[in-house]
């Protein structure tokens, strides 16, 4: 069964540091997302992806971040310069169409030191 | 505004009794509702949807049952196993099938009991 990947599962930097997390969306989805999830809270919409450009974003995509699809296959968010309250797993997320089921990766744990 | 949120944290249940997780919702605009569940390590995964214009749909072993008079919303887990141990989440959408992004509840940690 086709599925979401992500790496690294884990990333460890330093305040300030620029980081880039990477997804391979299924390959014939057309729709890309981000949310992310600070420790036991829940889960959080940063930003949507179609047709090579972003078309939806939360309050919380600020100007340090940014999302790239590089190539067929991947699909990026990078932090700028990254901050304690930075901190979070990182889902990142896809779909067929619009209304169509969103399907999950199994997110990358960002840990700003 | 957008709230989606749940009545209790925490869920205990007997192996083999069935469980109901409950949700409340407050933006009357919001006219596509799901339910996922998220083990420890993973991402959140599907487990079943329903639109504002049903009042229950059923699934394998789960039934989501929407009551937009009082904004509610509920899951229903037959036989719960020891499978089903995780953390749901009731997530809504408003504009089905012209907007992206999902807003999750804060979750409800279902334990099972032996």
């Amino acid at each position: 069964e086709p599925e979401v990947t992500q790496t690294p599962s884990h990333q460890v930097t330093q305040m300030g540091q620029e980081v880039i997390l990477r997804c391979v969306p299924i390959s014939n989805h057309l729709y890309f997302y981000w949310y992310r999830q600070i420790l036991g809270q829940k889960v959080e919409f940063l930003v949507s992806f179609y047709n090579n450009e972003i078309s939806e974003k939360s309050e919380i995509f600020d100007d340090q971040f940014s999302v790239e699809r590089p190539d067929g296959s991947n699909f990026t968010l990078k932090i700028r310069s990254t901050k304690l309250e930075d901190s979070a797993m990182y889902f990142c997320a896809s779909s067929r169409r619009l209304d169509n089921e969103q399907f999950f990766g199994p997110g990358t744990r960002l840990t700003v030191l | 505004g957008e709230s989606v949120g749940l009545h209790l944290p925490t869920l205990s249940v007997q192996e083999g009794d069935n469980s109901i997780i409950n949700c409340a919702y407050s933006n009357s605009a919001s006219d596509y509702f799901i339910w996922y569940k998220q083990e420890s390590g993973k991402g959140p995964q599907f487990i079943i949807d329903i639109r504002s214009n049903m009042d229950k749909r059923q699934g394998q072993r789960v039934t989501v049952l929407l009551n937009k008079t009082v904004k509610h919303l509920s899951l229903q887990i037959a036989a719960t196993q020891p499978g089903d141990s995780a953390v749901y989440f009731c997530a809504e959408k408003s504009g089905y099938s012209s907007a992206s992004k999902i807003i999750f509840g804060s979750g409800t940690r279902l334990s099972i009991r032996p």
